[in-house]
């Protein structure tokens, strides 16, 4: 059973632009919503993350959503550069330190 | 550079095989976790130790096991070794344990092909 659920697949984005990737979780008892960026043939960096106690997060460009009773938090760019071309995957986390990854979203902008 | 290093950066053995793949956590860090990331499952959770313990299990198989030593180095050991066990594995070390086991480091990764 896929715990985090994570759309789109893919995303192109114009320099710019805005790039906004959605994920929807199941399991009501998760403590942490984190974001990780990986680029091709290096681990996963941690992005930003936010509790479920607050509804925004915000770091430079970057920028987390959290909708509580819809069970949704989406990460936001802001005007996106080639530079933020990478995957990115959101996960849950529960309170037993169990991490939940979504399936990843290729990001390409566009110069 | 994270700070994390893991060894082998390749490894290729056959199946029914036994592999160990070693990790090296941050210096200071007392958490180490370790991944798996393949093509058809993603990134998935195994297992998480916290100096010395074992802290959390995820979706890790019996024929996976790990241990941390008291220098904090973590190894990974497959037995029995399956074509769908290839796969990249990372490692990641976590300064803050409890209060945020997001704030991993992960290492460069060993990708294993099991043939």
């Amino acid at each position: 059973q896929q715990q985090v659920k994570q759309s789109p697949q893919s995303l192109i984005v114009q320099k710019g632009g805005i790039s906004i990737i959605n994920c929807a979780y199941e399991n009501t008892a998760f403590d942490y919503f984190p974001w990780y960026q990986q680029f091709p043939g290096k681990g996963p960096a941690l992005l930003i993350a936010i509790r479920p106690d607050v509804s925004e997060k915000k770091e430079g460009r970057f920028t987390i959503s959290f909708n509580k009773s819809a069970k949704q938090f989406s990460l936001h760019i802001m005007d996106s550069q080639p530079g933020d071309s990478a995957t990115y995957f959101c996960a849950a986390v529960s309170s037993g330190n169990q991490f939940y990854f979504g399936t990843g979203t290729s990001l390409t902008v566009i110069p | 550079d994270s700070g994390v290093t893991q060894t082998p950066k390749h490894l290729i053995t056959a199946t029914g095989q036994r592999v160990t793949l070693r990790c090296s956590p941050r210096s200071g860090d007392l958490s180490v976790y370790w991944y798996q990331q393949s093509l058809d499952q993603g990134l998935q959770f195994l297992i998480q130790y916290y100096n010395g313990e074992e802290r959390a299990k995820g979706n890790i198989l019996e024929r996976f096991s790990a241990q941390q030593f008291p220098d904090l180095h973590s190894e990974l050991n497959l037995s029995s070794l399956e074509l769908g066990d290839s796969a990249l594995y990372f490692c990641a070390s976590s300064p803050r344990g409890r209060a945020a086991p997001y704030e991993q480091y992960f290492g460069p990764g060993t990708r294993l092909t099991v043939t």
